[in-house]
C-alpha cells in the first residue's frame, strides 16, 4: 500500500539553525512529491513540489527538498531557520495516474523554533 | 481572487444533528476534495469530485455526503453527528493532473467539535 513516513513528530531549533526535515514513500514507482506547510490555524499552502527532472528542487520561503530515489526520500532543508517557519510541515505524494490527483500525506511535522 | 472559501470556521454540534460545510472556489478548477484532519494522522481524504455532477469516495467517507451542482460549490453534509467526527475539515481544489499542475489549493478549514 501506498504510505507517507515523516519520523519525526516534533523537532526544535534554534532561530539561524539549519533544518533538515525526513520524509519517506513507499510507492511502487516514482510519484509526484509535495512538500505543504500549515501555519496556526491556517489551511495548508504549497512549499515545493517534484515531479520529474533535477532532484534538488527549490521551493518558497527560501526552502528546498532533495529527492533520492535509491533512498525513497523527498527530505526538505532550509540553510537558517527564521522565528516565522515555525509551523506543521507535510509531506504528500501521488501517483503518476490515477486521475483525480489523489494525495496521500504523512502524519507532519511540527516545527518549533527558539529565539 | 479568493480562492478557497470554507464556511463557517467553527462549530460545535449536539450528537445527531445535521450540518452542511460550505466551500467554493473561484479558480474554475474542475477538481474538489474534502479532508479531514485528526492529530497526528496527517490528513485523510473524505470525498472528492472530478467535475460538476460526478463524486466519489476518498478514504474515509462514512457518515458524510456531497454534492456538486456548480464548478464552484463543493458543500460536505453530516447528517447524524457522532463525536468520532470531532476534526478539522479541509476543502481544497485543483486542475485535472493532465494539465501538468498537480498541486491542490486548500481552504482555510472549518474546526468541527461534535458533543
Amino acid at each position: 500500500a501506498q504510505s507517507v513516513t515523516q519520523p519525526d513528530i516534533h523537532i526544535t531549533v534554534s532561530e539561524g539553525a539549519s533544518l533538515e526535515l525526513r520524509c519517506n514513500y513507499s510507492y511502487g514507482a516514482t510519484p509526484y512529491l509535495f512538500w505543504y506547510v500549515q501555519s496556526p490555524g491556517q489551511g495548508l499552502q504549497l512549499l515545493l513540489k517534484y515531479f520529474s527532472g533535477d532532484t534538488l528542487v527549490q521551493g518558497i520561503k527560501g526552502f528546498e527538498a532533495e529527492f533520492k530515489r535509491s533512498q525513497s526520500s523527498f527530505n526538505l532543508r532550509k540553510p537558517s531557520v527564521h522565528w516565522s517557519d515555525a509551523a506543521e510541515y507535510f509531506c504528500a505524494v501521488a501517483p503518476l495516474s490515477g486521475g483525480y490527483n489523489k494525495l496521500i500525506f504523512g502524519a507532519g511535522t511540527r516545527l518549533a523554533v527558539h529565539p | 481572487n479568493a480562492g478557497v472559501t470554507q464556511t463557517p470556521k467553527f462549530r460545535i454540534l449536539k450528537i445527531g444533528q445535521s450540518m452542511t460545510l460550505q466551500c467554493t472556489q473561484d479558480m474554475n478548477h474542475n477538481y474538489m476534495y474534502w479532508y479531514r484532519q485528526d492529530p497526528g494522522m496527517g490528513l485523510k481524504l473524505i470525498y472528492y469530485s472530478v467535475g460538476a455532477g460526478i463524486t466519489d469516495k476518498g478514504e474515509v467517507p462514512n457518515g458524510y455526503n456531497v454534492s456538486r451542482s456548480t464548478t464552484e460549490d463543493f458543500p460536505l453534509r453530516l447528517e447524524l453527528a457522532a463525536p468520532s467526527q470531532t476534526s478539522v475539515y479541509f476543502c481544497a481544489s485543483s486542475y485535472p493532473l493532465a494539465s501538468g499542475s498537480n498541486e491542490q489549493f486548500f481552504g482555510p478549514g472549518t474546526r468541527l467539535t461534535v458533543l
